[in-house]
């Protein structure tokens, strides 16, 4: 079946631009999670969810971040008034249930800021 | 959230030399997963363990979970050019994302 997507592959956009990412899960997967890596850095955990369960935000580094998801399946993330340490690769992940099991990652979105 | 810390940063061996990473944390952890991300790539699962004092093996790759379940570490025996990337521990934080290390980036050379 197919793996987790993402869009765009790349963004470049201007300091204070919002933008929004996005992430198709593997059908059936009920968890799903947004990391964030910076060049040569490890991931950096931004957001979870868990079927309709409220989201874990704890990772979100400031209230410009915001993600949901719809349905249970597709997530977006966004970023408001868009900062140059903004700049990343930023991951989605799926798995069949909550923690404990496989994460399989989406290819990212790099987003550069200028 | 438990953190682990993984050592080395980087390791350049010749190939056919063997490579461990280890990942390390302060507290007992649940369970630990290992991925590996190829340069340009994605993390890619490669394993999870959950037992005190868990082996587990993969053709070349061995892993393995402490006694404490307080660390763990990777082996690879003679490196091929293949195993080039990063090598990621995550252990995860009371059931919900998992905590990534840092990682170890292996350069092997023909």
């Amino acid at each position: 079946g197919a793996g987790v997507s993402q869009s765009p592959s790349n963004k470049v956009t201007e300091k204070g631009k919002d933008v929004e990412l996005r992430c198709d899960p593997i059908s059936g997967h009920t968890a799903l999670y947004w990391y964030r890596q910076s060049l040569g850095q490890g991931l950096e955990f931004l957001i979870y969810f868990q079927g309709n369960s409220a989201p874990d935000k704890s990772g979100l580094p400031s209230d410009r971040f915001s993600a949901e998801r719809t349905g249970g399946s597709v997530s977006t993330l966004t970023i408001q008034r868009t900062q140059q340490e903004d700049s990343a690769v930023y991951l989605c992940a799926s798995s069949r249930t909550r923690a404990y099991n496989e994460q399989f990652f989406g290819p990212g979105t790099r987003l550069t800021v200028l | 959230g438990q953190q682990v810390m993984q050592i080395p940063q980087y390791q350049h061996v010749q190939e056919g030399e063997d490579f461990t990473t280890y990942c390390n944390s302060s507290t007992t952890l649940s369970n630990i997963q290992w991925y590996k991300q190829r340069p340009g790539g994605h993390p890619v699962f490669l394993i999870q363990l959950v037992k005190s004092g868990e082996v587990k093996k993969q053709k070349r790759l061995t892993f393995q979970f402490g006694e404490a379940k307080k660390n763990s570490s990777l082996h690879i025996t003679a490196t091929q050019t293949t195993d080039v990337g990063t090598y990621f521990c995550a252990a995860s934080n009371s059931g919900y994302a998992l905590n990534f290390g840092k990682g170890t980036s292996l350069l092997v050379t023909p």
